[in-house]
């Protein structure tokens, strides 16, 4: 149990769109979820922690403009980078709080971002 | 605030011999403390946790941590290294008094076990 999933598993766009990618526990309801990024070879930084039903926490120096965060349901987050640019390629991970009772949290597979 | 330091980028064991990663953590509260690994281009998979009881804590695929209180540390260890192990592990910990609240990573330790 406790399966957090992510979609898509990797994407290449051209630079100026915009690029959508969802977090889903798929066996758990999830009140809140968290959102990181990950540069080669480096460690996890967390972007922003999403609550269902309001609006996203968002680290200092991550534009929340830029990334947009919805939680609408207990069960999915979408983070949305708006105008990509290059400098945006990275690998993108969620994680879900886990259930009652449970301290770990679960982590999406991640989605691979590359900007052209 | 919480922090969590690897001193180690790389370490390198043979197959067979034990092996240690190193962590060592700060958190203003309780710690909570945590081991992830990570393979190429996966997320991260959950190995064990220390929240209370036992300091010595068993996990998945054999490894183990050990928390101790006075020297912030909580040495993440595997009696016999596979090639398998070779992977990216990370430390986490967060402030178990302060409720729903993000993991703080470490910079991770790359584990390679040379057959």
């Amino acid at each position: 149990g406790a399966v957090v999933s992510q979609h898509p598993s990797w994407v290449i766009c051209k630079s100026g769109t915009s690029v959508k990618i969802e977090c889903r526990s798929l066996d758990f309801q999830a009140t809140t979820m968290f959102w990181y990024r990950q540069f080669p070879k480096q460690s996890l930084m967390l972007m922003a922690t999403s609550n269902e039903g309001s609006k996203a926490t968002y680290e200092q120096g991550v534009e929340k403009d830029k990334f947009l965060i919805n939680h609408a349901s207990l069960t999915l987050s979408t983070l949305t980078v708006t105008s990509a640019h290059p400098e945006d390629s990275s690998f993108y991970i969620c994680s879900a709080t886990p259930p009652r009772g449970r301290d770990e949290q679960f982590f999406g597979p991640g989605t691979r971002l590359t900007v052209l | 605030a919480q922090s969590v330091a690897q001193p180690e980028d790389q370490v390198n064991v043979a197959e067979g011999n034990p092996l240690t990663v190193k962590c060592t953590y700060s958190v203003s509260g309780n710690p909570y403390l945590f081991w992830y690994v990570q393979y190429p281009n996966r997320g991260l998979q959950f190995l064990l946790k220390y929240i209370t009881g036992d300091n010595l804590v068993k996990g998945s695929y054999g490894f183990e941590a050990e928390f101790n209180k006075s020297q912030t540390s909580f040495h993440l260890k595997k009696p016999s290294a596979l090639v398998s192990d070779s992977a990216l592990y990370f430390c986490a910990v967060r402030d178990g008094n302060s409720g729903n609240t993000p993991l703080v990573f470490g910079k991770g330790t790359r584990l390679s076990v040379i057959a």
